[in-house]
């Protein structure tokens, strides 16, 4: 079964609208959690480091101010599109390693972004 | 930055016949990790290698790390369309295999037909 959990599946909003997205490890505590872009036809795109209890870690080129990131629980990790426009429409995809070093990272099923 | 290169980038395969994908880096690799997406879903975790020369089977598929650590190849046998989907290969970014910071390959799709 899910190890982890990513909520909602699908996202339809006009633009303008601030998202969240929710990524829950299920049996495990992460305190490190990693969200993913991902463009039609293309691998994915680390955009950023959720830490727990501390600022999140973004890649270069992500704007921290729109995609705003909380981890507030050992097990919970959001990411928050605000203030949304068409071009952040895609597909978001979250992981969290499961274990110590050299344990493989599980992922959610992934949220599937679409702005009017 | 570690840069993973994979090949084919697509694939279509008669059911029943073997296949191989690569994926090549242009660093020492300290964790291999290969997963199967379904378009427009997460992805599944396939297997992993972190030894040189290092080789994992599980059902019909088979992934091996060559000696340099620096290509990996999965290789199904007998394909059937359950196999069909993207396969990425995806490494740690940092040395030491810390298993943070994933970076990845841009797929293989997979199409096997009946």
């Amino acid at each position: 079964g899910a190890v982890v959990s990513q909520h909602p599946s699908r996202v339809i909003c006009k633009s303008g609208t601030s998202v969240k997205i929710e990524c829950r490890s299920l049996d495990f505590q992460a305190t490190t959690m990693f969200w993913y872009r991902q463009f039609p036809k293309q691998s994915l795109m680390l955009m950023a480091t959720s830490n727990e209890g501390s600022k999140a870690t973004y890649e270069q080129g992500v704007e921290k101010d729109k995609f705003l990131i909380n981890h507030a629980s050992l097990t919970l990790s959001t990411l928050t599109v605000t203030s949304a426009h068409p071009e952040d429409s895609s597909f978001y995809i979250c992981s969290a390693p499961q274990g110590g070093p050299g344990q493989p990272q599980h992922f959610g099923d992934g949220t599937r972004l679409s702005i009017l | 930055s570690q840069e993973l290169e994979q090949s084919p980038q697509s694939l279509i395969v008669q059911e029943g016949k073997n296949l191989t994908i690569n994926c090549t880096s242009s660093k020492t690799l300290y964790g291999l990790y290969w997963y199967k997406q379904k378009y427009g879903e997460g992805l599944i975790f396939l297997m992993m290698l972190q030894k040189g020369g290092e080789e994992k089977s599980h059902e019909k598929i088979t992934a091996k790390l060559d000696e340099k650590k620096q290509q990996s190849s999965l290789h199904i046998t007998a394909s059937q369309p359950s196999h069909a989907g993207i396969y990425l290969c995806g490494a740690d970014a940092n040395s030491g295999g810390s298993n943070y910071k994933l970076t990845f390959g841009k797929g293989t799709l997979l199409t096997v037909n009946p």
